[in-house]
């Protein structure tokens, strides 16, 4: 199975700020990776998919990059409702698997 | 609006046996694969099964193979996970998936998830 594996695992982070989730793979999984937002208590929500394209809807301020083994996640100015757990995936290989999750919190 | 709406999350004993469904609405549910993704207490996601549009595949994750069923009723708009000799590690919310497009190709991106539902194996 492909690890993924994110850093940092907690960040803290004032509203404006930009900050940059960084995802790495095991192996290479060219384009395939999605990011997802979750709330406590929610189901998690779509953010990116194919490493950089943005799921309609959600705000321009989230952009992905990366291919290979290395992504990242910025968003360019937190907004107070920005804050929640991040999590990557890749859907390159079988079975698909996530990361561990980065959860922003609020400075 | 895109609706997945899960149901059937319980308290079970360990080796007891639970059936979750999923409820679609508001897509054409018999062109889609289709997933279910658990999250344990505190912890991250993971995906579990899925299958074809017409359930000529069907694949699972290693540690359910065996114990796990998921099934799909086209004309009900729904999905089932039949979860048998629950362990204590099964504890976890139970999410429908739904992929972007119904190609296949992308069938492991889900961009569409229900609320989910909550399975407690605990004696």
């Amino acid at each position: 199975d492909i690890q993924m594996t994110q850093s940092p695992s907690s960040l803290s982070a004032s509203v404006g700020d930009r900050v940059t989730i960084t995802c790495r793979a095991s192996q290479g999984i060219t384009t395939l990776l999605a990011w997802y937002q979750q709330k406590p208590e929610k189901a998690p929500k779509s953010l990116i998919y194919a490493a950089s394209s943005l799921q309609s809807g959600v705000p321009s301020r989230f952009s992905g990059s990366g291919s290979g083994t290395d992504f990242t996640l910025t968003i360019s100015s937190l907004q107070p409702e920005d804050f929640a757990t991040y999590y990557c995936q890749q859907y390159n290989n079988y079975p698909p698997t996530f990361g561990q999750g980065t959860r922003l919190e609020i400075k | 609006e895109i609706q997945l709406v899960e149901s059937g999350g319980d308290l079970v004993q360990p080796g007891g046996s639970l059936r979750l469904s999923c409820a679609a609405s508001g897509f054409t549910f018999s062109t889609y694969w289709m997933s279910w993704v658990r999250q344990a207490p505190g912890k991250g996601l993971e995906w579990v099964a899925n299958i074809k549009q017409d359930g000529s595949e069907i694949y699972y994750v290693d540690s359910v193979k065996g114990r796990f069923i998921i099934s799909r009723d086209d004309a009900k708009n729904s999905l089932y996970l039949e979860m048998n000799s629950l362990r204590a590690e099964d504890t976890a919310v139970y999410y429908c998936a739904r992929p972007g497009d119904t190609s296949g190709s992308y069938r492991y991106r889900f961009d569409y998830w229900g609320q989910g539902t909550l399975v407690t194996v605990s004696s």
